[in-house]
């Protein structure tokens, strides 16, 4: 059972590019949610879906789209990168809203030059 | 926003040590839960709280719901070396299918041989 997986681990890009994250679960559960990580800034959400075909922007979801085409996995893209969006990315899922906690995924350093 | 706090920021305790972490909200919240993230590594959930003045335990862990329901504290005994890592709180108060977990930011622990 391997949980939430996320690809790739590591990446840099240069100011500009373009790149999409990939969040798969095989849980098979409702709820999909990305969230970024910045040292003494916690855990802030970026965009979550609540289930196949739908999506909705989180806290901070400036410069970010995300699409759930399939109930197992959840993208997020970065047209266009910039700098300030250097950061660990975590993707987490539930079975359902009413919470017995998220599975989260291991991360996906970016580093964005 | 709902917000939840957690000071300080970094602890550092020596090995065999207790240590114990807050957390306090504004809002009231239904549901309260404790993470653990070690390094390199996406947030794993140690403990759920569902009840207000329920106290639960995993292992060295303690945490607790408290009355209020405006606040919950997580207690380690005899802490060792791996109990390293950075605790999240996290609290929810269901309304519906957008429903999410609310995190703090996160206190670090360092942990002295």
């Amino acid at each position: 059972n391997a949980g939430v997986t996320q690809t790739p681990k590591f990446r840099v890009l240069k100011t500009g590019q373009s790149m999409t994250l990939l969040c798969a679960q095989d849980m098979n559960h409702e709820y999909m949610y990305w969230y970024r990580q910045d040292p003494g800034m916690g855990l802030r959400l970026i965009h979550y879906s609540v289930g196949e075909g739908t999506t909705a922007k989180g806290e901070v979801p400036d410069g970010y789209n995300v699409s759930r085409l399939k109930k197992q996995n959840f993208l997020l893209g970065l047209e266009s990168a910039a700098p300030s969006q250097t950061s660990v990315y975590f993707c987490a899922s539930t079975r359902q809203a009413v919470s017995y906690g998220y599975t989260f995924g291991s991360g996906t350093r970016l580093t964005v030059v | 926003g709902q917000q939840l706090n957690q000071s300080p920021q970094s602890m550092f305790i020596q090995e065999g040590e207790d240590v114990s972490m807050n957390c306090t909200s504004s809002s009231i919240f239904n549901t309260w839960l404790w993470y653990k993230q070690d390094p390199g590594e996406g947030p794993v959930l140690l403990i759920a709280l569902y009840k207000a003045g329920e106290l639960t335990s995993n292992g060295r862990l303690t945490a607790q719901f408290g009355i209020t329901r405006k606040d919950s504290f997580l207690n380690i005994s005899a802490s060792i070396p791996s109990d390293v890592g950075i605790y999240f709180c996290a609290g929810q108060n269901y309304t519906g299918a957008n429903s999410k977990l609310t995190f703090g930011k996160g206190i670090t622990l360092s942990v002295r041989p």
